[in-house]
Order: structure tokens, then sequence, then C-alpha cells
């Protein structure tokens, strides 16, 4: 069973506060690794993708990925009150033409004002 | 800009009910997913289908069908609703037409059996 674990949370972090979310996964051969951000009762939104080991920014966002430790993260830098979600990662697995994504069952991120 | 519409935001329907939950994507991709989400329990598949009339089980297929009659539209049937079904219900498609290659969802149907 490949599997995608993440801390359910909640985490806080106060407003202006780097929050930093992490994800392992078992499928060694996994290539593309995602970040959804989704707000209470509505669905998942992508925000962040990485394929390659080391950092990806963009703006406040940076998703870093260690294949060799099986890690993913996403580090939120000043933190703002509308980026409390909660955060999936997904991974892609390994398997000929697989479309399909495992999810992580996300961690709830709450910023304190 | 990608885009899946669901057919409704909200549904109630009463126990021993079928209930149709129909998907519509504009990113002509052949593959479009089902989940369902609850509290708890995260992201389950229910069914994929990678192209029309061609569908294969999720992780929770039971209770749950599904038809693919045309490239855009995918539909999930219950055909006789229990209150263990009420969820939120996620249709998804693959696209390579957005910022990234990946699945990307409708506005979810919350489902709620009496």
């Amino acid at each position: 069973q490949k599997e995608v674990e993440q801390n359910s949370g909640p985490l806080s972090v106060p407003e202006g506060a780097i929050a930093s979310l992490n994800c392992t996964y078992s499928d060694r051969g996994s290539q593309s690794f995602f970040w959804y951000r989704q707000y209470s009762g509505k669905s998942p939104e992508l925000i962040m993708s990485i394929y390659s080991n080391g950092d990806k920014e963009d703006g406040r966002f940076t998703a870093q990925l260690n294949k060799a430790s099986q890690y993913v993260s996403l580090l939120i830098r000043d933190s703002q009150p509308s980026d409390s979600a909660t955060y999936l990662c997904a991974v892609n697995p390994s398997g000929a033409g697989s479309y399909q994504l495992t999810f992580g069952k996300g961690t709830k991120l709450s910023v304190i004002p | 800009d990608v885009k899946v519409t669901q057919s409704s935001r909200y549904l109630v329907k009463r126990t021993g009910e079928k209930v149709f939950l129909e998907c519509v994507q504009d990113m002509d991709h052949e593959n479009m997913f089902w989940y369902r989400q609850d509290p708890g329990l995260g992201l389950r598949l229910i069914y994929f289908s990678y192209d029309v009339k061609m569908k294969e089980k999720g992780d929770i297929p039971e209770g749950y069908s599904v038809s693919r009659e045309k490239k855009e539209r995918f539909s999930l049937i219950l055909e006789s609703a229990s209150t263990n079904q009420t969820s939120m219900y996620l249709c998804a498609t693959w696209t390579s037409l957005g910022f990234a290659d990946t699945q990307y969802f409708g506005p979810g149907t919350r489902l709620t059996v009496l």
C-alpha cells in the first residue's frame, strides 16, 4: 500500500511567523509531488508542485523535496490569517501511465492574528 | 484556466433514493476521478475513468457506480442512497493545462442522506 503521511495538526502559528508543514511518502519511485490548500467547505486548490530534490520557491511558499529521505515539506513565510486552511500533500506514485495521486489526510494550519 | 464543474453544491436526499452526481470538465482530458472526503479519513478514491466508457474501481467502490458516455462528463451514481454515504463528493480531472500536470478539482457536492 503506497502511503502518504502528514501530521493532522492543528498547527498554530502567530501571524508573520513561518509555518512548516511536513509529509513523508512510502513509494520510493514517486516522481511528482504536490501541495494543495483546502479551505473549510471548499475543494482542494493546487498551490505548489515539485519534481526535483531541493527547494522551489513561489512567493511566500517554498516546497522542499528530499527523495532519499522520502520527505516533502511546505514552508509558508510571513504567515497570514488567510493561510488558515488544511494543507494536503499529494504524490504521483510510480507505475505505468499513472494519473492517480495518493493524498495525505492533511494538516490543519491556524494562523493566529 | 482549468474548469471543472459539478452539478450541485448541496444536495439532500432520502434513504433509498437513486442519486446522480455529475461532473463536467473542459480540459479535453481522458482521466477523471470521483472522491469522497470525510473528517479524519481524508480523500478516498471511489472510481476513476481513463477514457469514454472505461472505468476502474478505486479504494471504496461499494454502493457506487459511474457512467462516462462523453469525454467531458463523468457521473457518479448512488443506486440506493444510505446515511453512511453522507459526505463531500469531489470530482477531479487530470490536465497539463494548469501550472502543473496534476489533478484539478471541481467545487464539490455536499450530499446529505436523511
